[in-house]
Formats: structure tokens, sequence, C-alpha cells
């Protein structure tokens, strides 16, 4: 099946700073790619997605960019704010079926 | 409904009783995923159903697991004999087609198993 590894597990950034997180996947038939923001006892929201036949996207401060070849992808964001403090995950999609990664806990800064 | 609703939101139960978990989808998905979450890692996939049947279950633990969707909408899962190892947030999800849509999370069932 599917393996998704997500880096670093934890990230601390000065507010104002950039934050990248990234994924690699091991199935090459994956083909859609969504990053979710989890605060701490909510549900899972998504922020962006992207899919296959995209290399990359942005919206405002967040962008995703992927590589197919590589079997890769990452979340940038800019100018990082203290509601960016979050968990964030990554995952990939095969036959309906979304495969997450462990987690990223972002902590901005002031 | 504006979301999906899950219910509990909380469940303790004692080592060895039967839960049962419940979610409404947003009306008109037709894809409900159920998931696992363990504290600190990520949603592990158990079950995905397109209309009333299970198109996929591997992510079932073992057959003390069981999810059903009589209907095509309300979705139960069901945990017999539970153990100590099944405490954890259950999300479930849903989605309009199933293909390459965003799902959309349910707040989840923490379940603690004393």
């Amino acid at each position: 099946g599917e393996n998704v590894e997500q880096h670093p597990s934890t990230l601390s950034v000065q507010e104002g700073d950039s934050a990248v997180i990234k994924c690699t996947y091991s199935d090459s038939a994956s083909n859609y790619f969504p990053w979710y923001k989890q605060e701490l006892g909510k549900r899972p929201q998504l922020i962006i997605d992207i899919r296959s036949n995209v290399g990359e996207k942005k919206d405002q401060r967040i962008a995703v960019t992927l590589n197919k070849t590589a079997k890769h992808f990452s979340l940038h964001i800019t100018e990082t704010q203290p509601e960016d403090s979050a968990v964030y995950f990554c995952a990939a999609r095969i036959n309906e079926k979304l495969t997450f990664g462990t987690g990223t806990r972002l902590t901005i800064i002031p | 409904g504006a979301g999906v609703s899950q219910t509990p939101s909380n469940k303790v139960t004692e080592k060895g009783k039967y839960v049962e978990l419940r979610c409404d989808p947003i009306s008109g998905h037709t894809a409900l995923y159920w998931y696992r979450q363990s504290l600190g890692q990520g949603p592990e996939f158990l079950i995905y159903f397109q209309g009333t049947g299970a198109a996929d279950d591997s992510g079932l633990p073992n057959d003390r697991f069981f999810a059903v969707r009589p209907e095509g909408s309300v979705s139960t899962l069901k945990i017999q004999r539970t153990e100590r190892g099944d405490s954890a947030v259950y999300l479930c999800a849903s989605s309009p087609t199933g293909e390459n849509t965003e799902a959309f999370f349910g707040q989840g069932t923490r379940l603690t198993v004393v």
C-alpha cells in the first residue's frame, strides 16, 4: 500500500519567516495530495491541495509544490503568523484512500 | 447539516464492552471514510464507503471492528470486546464523489477504554 513520510516532526519559526514541510510518497499511482491543518482538539481542515497534473499551486501565503518524478511534495507558508501554529498533515490519495503522514507540529514564535 | 457530525463526542467504556460510533455525513456526499487517530499520529485509514457498500475495508485492524452504512447516508462504526489499545479519536469524513475531491472531517469521537 501507499506509504507517506513527513518531515520534520516539529518546526519552530520566527513570526514573519517562512516554513517548509516536506512529504514523500511511495506509490506513483497516487494522484491527489491534500494538506490539512489540525488545531488542538479540532478536526483536520483542508488548507490546500494539488492534483498530479499540476506542479505548483498557490493560495495567498500558502503554496504547495509537487515533483512526481521524485515522488515528493512540499508545503510552503510565507510571512508566518501566530495563528499558523498547529499540526499539519500531508496526505496522498490512491483509489479513494487517503494515506496521511505523521504530522508536523509548527510553532510560530512571536 | 452544515458539516459532518459525529456522536458521541466522547465515549468512555470498560474493557470488553461493545461500542457504536455514529457519523452523519454532509447531505448528498456519496463517499464516507472512517479514520482512527492516536495521540501524536496522523489519521489512520480504517474503511471507505461508496454509497451503501464498503469499497475498501483494508484498514480495519481485526474482526472486532465493523462498519455499516445501510441507506448510504449515516454510518455506524462498531467495536466489539473493546481493548485499551482501541483508545483513540475516531474521525469520519465525507466527500461528494470520492474521486479527487476534498474530504470534510467531523470533529471525531474520543474513545477511551478503561
